[in-house]
């Protein structure tokens, strides 16, 4: 059983830029959720993809994006880059069939300059 | 609104010695709670669900509806429990979506 696999593990951006973040989900698991975490702060919910739509979302501006593709991993999108948005990403799979928990990456840490 | 409280950002107990991590939250209708642990260098795991009604690696929880919390408890702590624990809450329909307490760090000394 493969894991939830996140990429790259580390970047560094400039405010302004954009960035993508990748994430692999676990086999057999449909459901992908997306949580950003501040340093010294819990996860906090930024959306959820399942069946390759948006399925619920956090309090997070429109700049914050996703995809989920046909074999269940995904990418999130963060546009204009703000200081604040340096933090740690993670992605969790799940599979809403069998109402299993989540299950987490490593994360990718991103820090913006 | 949801929201996860955990008052204690630091928990230090020796081994062998009982330990209680403290969780409160808030919310309207009928949550689904988590305990998740994060151990030095590894992800983010889950440790119990009080749907489960079940005890893993000797820590418990009960939700207590009268009084908001889910208080996660070990008898005899020992020093593999050493970690970052946070409760989290799914409301309702809300699939996979969790609110995060800000987490405990629970420290065993020998």
């Amino acid at each position: 059983e493969t894991g939830v696999t996140q990429s790259p593990t580390h970047l560094i951006k400039t405010r302004g830029q954009q960035v993508t973040l990748r994430c692999s989900s676990q086999s057999g698991h449909n459901t992908v959720s997306w949580y950003q975490q501040a340093l010294g702060q819990g996860p906090q919910f930024i959306f959820q993809y399942y069946r390759e739509e948006e399925n619920g979302r956090g309090n997070f501006p429109p700049r914050f994006s996703g995809l989920q593709f046909p074999n269940y991993s995904s990418e999130l999108n963060v546009n204009a880059l703000e200081l604040d948005d340096s933090a740690l990403y993670l992605c969790a799979s799940s599979d809403r069939g069998s109402n299993s928990p989540l299950h987490f990456g490593n994360g990718t840490r991103l820090t913006v300059t | 609104a949801q929201r996860v409280t955990q008052p204690e950002k630091l928990l230090s107990v020796f081994k062998g010695a009982p330990v209680e991590l403290k969780c409160n939250y808030s919310y309207s209708g009928s949550p689904e709670l988590f305990w998740y642990v994060q151990y030095s260098r590894q992800r983010l795991q889950l440790l119990l669900r009080h749907i489960s009604r079940e005890s893993i690696k000797g820590f418990t929880a009960d939700l207590n509806k009268g009084e908001t919390s889910f208080h996660l408890k070990k008898p005899f702590a020992q020093e593999e429990d050493s970690a970052m624990y946070y409760c989290a809450l799914s409301g309702g329909t809300s699939y996979g979506k969790l609110t995060f307490g800000q987490g405990t760090i629970l420290t065993v000394h020998p």
